[in-house]
């Protein structure tokens, strides 16, 4: 069973970069055989899609948010990251990782999902 | 323009039928990318419902079921229950965007 967990500080002061890690298990990162995204929801609002990556030298980020994320991997540790910088409260959200599977060229969905991290920006 | 549109709120009785729509453009569904659901129960993460317009992961009942056509998506839910009770999400993939794209939510309230 694959499992994901989302870590990170849950208060991050305005202008400063949020920092989040997501830890796969059942699963070996390096196997290289899925991607992996992250995704946001603001407090009664809808779902938005950040980025993925699937090496670090193979990402891609919602052009909304392009500017301002890097998402990275640490495959030794199972392991993948966001980072968001100049953050405003607009970017108060929770926070999500997941599995993107990829079945076709037309048929990407994430199958896996972790539990969530609310991130509230604050000073 | 990339915005996959639902309708904000559905209702049914227990027993009851219900669709969803998912109404997107020629950079995502009416390009054939395939449409993909998820439910998200009251304080949980969003869960696959259905992948590949049809197709049901393992564990989901069969009263749930997916649907394309041209630029637009449905999901139906046949015997509505009362644990049926979340907001249900489409997702596809849009070329302007050269990324994932997600409808705006519909919450379903089962009366």
């Amino acid at each position: 069973q694959v499992l994901l967990q989302e870590s990170g500080p849950g208060l991050v002061k305005p202008s400063q970069t949020l920092s989040l890690t997501c830890t796969v298990s059942g699963a070996s990162m390096s196997s290289g055989t899925h991607y992996w995204s992250w995704i946001r929801q603001p407090a009664g609002k809808g779902l938005e899609w950040i980025g993925r990556i699937y090496t670090n030298e193979n990402t891609k980020y919602n052009p909304s948010l392009k500017s301002r994320v890097t998402i990275f991997v640490d495959s030794s540790k199972n392991q993948f990251s966001l980072n968001l910088g100049s953050v405003t409260a607009a970017d108060t959200a929770v926070y999500y990782c997941a599995r993107l599977e990829v079945l076709s060229p037309r048929a990407l969905y994430m199958d896996v999902w972790g539990k969530g991290t609310t991130v509230t920006v604050s000073s | 323009q990339s915005v996959l549109t639902q309708p904000p709120s559905v209702s049914g009785a227990p027993g009851q039928r219900v669709t969803i729509s998912c109404t997107g453009s020629s950079s995502n569904i009416g390009a054939s990318y395939d449409v993909h659901w998820y439910q998200q129960l009251p304080g949980t993460a969003p869960k696959l419902l259905i992948y590949g317009n049809t197709n049901r992961p393992s564990g989901v009942p069969d009263r749930f079921s997916g649907s394309k056509s041209g630029t637009s998506a449905s999901l139906a839910i046949t015997g509505l229950q009362a644990e049926d009770e979340a907001d249900y999400y489409c997702q596809s993939y849009d070329t302007s965007l050269s990324g994932l794209l997600f409808g705006g939510g519909t919450r379903l309230t089962v009366l």
